[in-house]
């Protein structure tokens, strides 16, 4: 969806390094989520942001870090990668829809391909 | 917990032949169910979704899936399949309690033949 980009599309760094993946969105949308995807397991949770001053971790959330910047942008860092956190990692946003969050739907960006040497 | 179950890691099929990817869920609660698509070097697209209602649902690109309660599933459906329909399949849920995030199948490969 291009209304969520995500930068660098690829990125490979090396052990020990710090790097951050960025997401921005046109949609307007105040929830934003980071996922990694890995063949086999699909999607899986890191941190989800309500809005600018509500961040919550995911599933698998350790070893990584968010910043809210604001309503359009959330970033994700990886402190000191390490080559199991080499994935495919996906940024989506939702709106709030009524009759409750469960029911949103969530549009995902095109993805960044990062690889842990 | 909530969890979805994709017990096919590959279908295939050849052009114009009915396509069925199955899948089944666990949840306490009401489940909400949704499928995506990703084409290759491409993020997920929303296909459909099932909140209540009818229980079977019309999405994107002439899918649609049944819900069906009592087995717990939420196979995705269409009656003819093109070669351009080949991509990775996610079901996902939530319940319609609390916060929860999207729980993700692990996937199934859609293969059309010509």
């Amino acid at each position: 969806d291009a209304d969520v980009t995500q930068t660098p599309r690829n990125r490979i760094t090396k052990t020990g390094k710090r790097i951050m993946l960025e997401c921005s969105q046109t949609k307007g949308h105040d929830r934003m989520y980071w996922y990694r995807q890995d063949p086999g397991l699909g999607l899986r949770l890191i941190y989800y942001s309500f809005d600018v001053k509500d961040i919550n971790k995911g599933e698998i959330s350790d070893g990584y870090s968010v910043s809210r910047q604001a309503q359009a942008k959330f970033s994700l860092s990886l402190e000191s990668a390490i080559p199991n956190q080499t994935a495919l990692y996906f940024c989506a946003t939702s709106d709030p829809t009524l009759g409750g969050a469960a029911r949103e739907t969530q549009y995902f960006g095109p993805g960044t391909r990062l690889l842990v040497l | 917990a909530q969890s979805v179950a994709q017990p096919e890691d590959q279908v295939n099929v050849a052009e114009g032949n009915p396509l069925t990817v199955k899948c089944t869920y666990s949840v306490s609660g009401n489940p909400y169910l949704f499928w995506y698509v990703q084409y290759p070097n491409r993020g997920l697209q929303f296909l459909l979704k099932y909140i209540t209602g009818d229980n079977l649902v019309k999405g994107s690109y002439g899918f649609e899936a049944e819900f069906n309660k009592s087995q717990t599933s939420f196979h995705l459906k269409k009656p003819s399949a093109l070669v351009s329909d080949s991509a990775l399949y996610f079901c996902a849920v939530r319940v319609d309690t609390g916060r929860r995030a999207l729980t993700f199948g692990s996937g199934t490969r859609l293969q059309v033949q010509p």
